[in-house]
């Protein structure tokens, strides 16, 4: 089962408009990551936020999370055209090796 | 540095055969992760390889199998192939496993008929 839920599931906006998704999971965790994929490839790590810590930012990217509330959220500024894909959050379980465990995603269109 | 490599890129295969899925990782990297993406489950973990040996395995039917070898290229295998096993099958190289980020190659697409 997902650890991770994104929310919305989709989200279609302007290009130069920013973009907010959400993540919420369930269980402790390490840390928080987000990834990108364009249709039907692979999957880009994009930003880690480890649970001891509360924003972090690289580039055009805001990443927070509230370890209280078991969520997340990512913040693309000034999106363009190019930002449009799919992106998903993963957590590991805080209790040894465990595997990534991955949301549903949210479908992120730019509209030009 | 090279990526994380799949191949094939893409498959077509009929109903009750078997498959075999490659995976050579980023050099360096120990752990070997296999996800499988369909529309409507989204990513799902089978398993994990880490230094040739299975360290984590997911809700899959015994079907689905994999093994890593000494240079830590991996393969997964499909045994008697069901419609339902169409999806993209991707493979994630890391050092520790992922929790510090996972490189991803670009994905088998397996399509049975």
């Amino acid at each position: 089962s997902q650890q991770g839920e994104e929310d919305p599931q989709a989200l279609s906006i302007q290009e130069g408009e920013n973009a907010t998704m959400n993540c919420s999971y369930k269980t402790s965790i390490n840390n928080l990551q987000w990834y990108r994929q364009n249709s039907g490839r692979g999957l880009v790590h994009l930003i880690l936020i480890r649970s001891n810590e509360r924003e972090k930012h690289s580039g055009r990217l805001r990443v927070t999370l509230d370890t209280s509330k078991k969520s997340s959220s990512l913040l693309i500024t000034a999106s363009r055209a190019a930002d449009t894909a799919s992106y998903f959050c993963a957590t590991d379980r805080n209790s040894g090796n465990t595997p990534l465990v991955f949301g549903k995603g949210t479908r992120l269109s730019v509209i030009a | 540095k090279a990526g994380v490599t799949q191949t094939p890129r893409y498959l077509i295969k009929t109903r009750g055969q078997q498959v075999t899925l490659s995976c050579s990782p980023i050099s360096g990297h120990r752990s070997v992760s296999w996800y499988q993406q369909t529309p409507g489950q989204g990513l799902q973990f089978l398993f994990e390889y880490f230094s040739e040996t299975q360290r984590n395995k997911g809700n899959f039917p015994g079907r689905f199998s994999g093994r890593q070898f000494s240079n830590s290229r991996s393969e997964m295998n499909v045994s008697t192939l069901e419609l339902g096993d169409s999806a993209l099958y991707l493979c994630a190289s890391s050092l520790e496993g992922g929790v510090d980020g996972a490189f991803f190659g670009q994905g088998t697409r397996l399509t049975v008929v």
